[in-house]
């Protein structure tokens, strides 16, 4: 079965930093971009980040370009986002999404979120 | 930057009601335009892509269509499990950008 399972949220104060991890099965990770997409809660989607399936290229949203470190380790089949210098407005599910071989590509696997608060 | 306008925001209808979405572009983006579902709760489910492609899996009530700059998505006959939000994404350059979402609740 196709999966990516997200980990590493939690609750951190502003300025803190959190990694998120994306494990990735069922499928050759290593062939496919992956990104990073968040929700605040009530709020619609706000993509974050991707990188290119041999990380050559990689990509990030204004909002967290020089805080957010998007990175991957494909003998492990991971995905993961360093954030630093977290903010209150980065509080949100972060959801880690499939794209493809080609450069642009939808995100056609999901997957279930992880929760990260920013609150002192 | 691409910048997306979804209408409606909310959208009222009944179990076997014919919806349309749309979205529009600030610049022309071919066909690089997908379309998403979630529910509460829940991921985001991708129902098409390439503008007009339904995803292995989805129903054949979904359907969309446009290219350049105005898109639509039609849900020909709802029903009761297309309660739900859906989302546009433009996949033409970076940064990606999603619209700001339909909801489409029970009349």
């Amino acid at each position: 079965e196709v999966q990516l399972v997200e980990s590493g949220g939690g609750l951190v104060k502003p300025g803190g930093s959190l990694r998120l991890s994306c494990a990735a099965s069922g499928f050759t990770f290593s062939s496919y971009s992956m990104n990073w997409v968040r929700q605040a809660p009530g709020k619609g989607l706000e993509w974050v980040s991707s990188i290119s399936s041999s990380s050559s290229y990689i990509y990030y949203a204004d909002s967290v370009k020089g805080r957010f470190t998007i990175s991957r380790d494909n003998a492990k089949n991971s995905l993961y986002l360093q954030m630093n210098s977290l903010r209150a407005e980065d509080t949100a599910v972060y959801y880690c999404a499939r794209g493809g071989a080609a450069r642009n590509h939808a995100f056609d696997i999901w997957g279930q979120g992880t929760m990260v608060t920013v609150s002192s | 930057v691409i910048w997306m306008t979804q209408s409606p925001s909310l959208l009222s209808a009944s179990t076997g009601d014919r919806v349309t979405i749309s979205c529009r572009m600030s610049q022309g983006i071919s066909s690089y335009l997908a379309w998403y579902q979630q529910k509460p709760g829940k991921a985001p489910e991708l129902l098409i892509y390439a503008a007009s492609t339904l995803q292995s899996g989805v129903p054949s009530r979904f359907s969309g269509s446009g290219s350049g700059t105005d898109f639509t998505l039609t849900i020909s006959c709802l029903q009761s499990e297309d309660f739900a939000t859906y989302y546009c994404q433009q996949y033409y350059s970076f940064p990606r950008t999603f619209g700001q979402g339909t909801k489409v609740e029970i009349k």
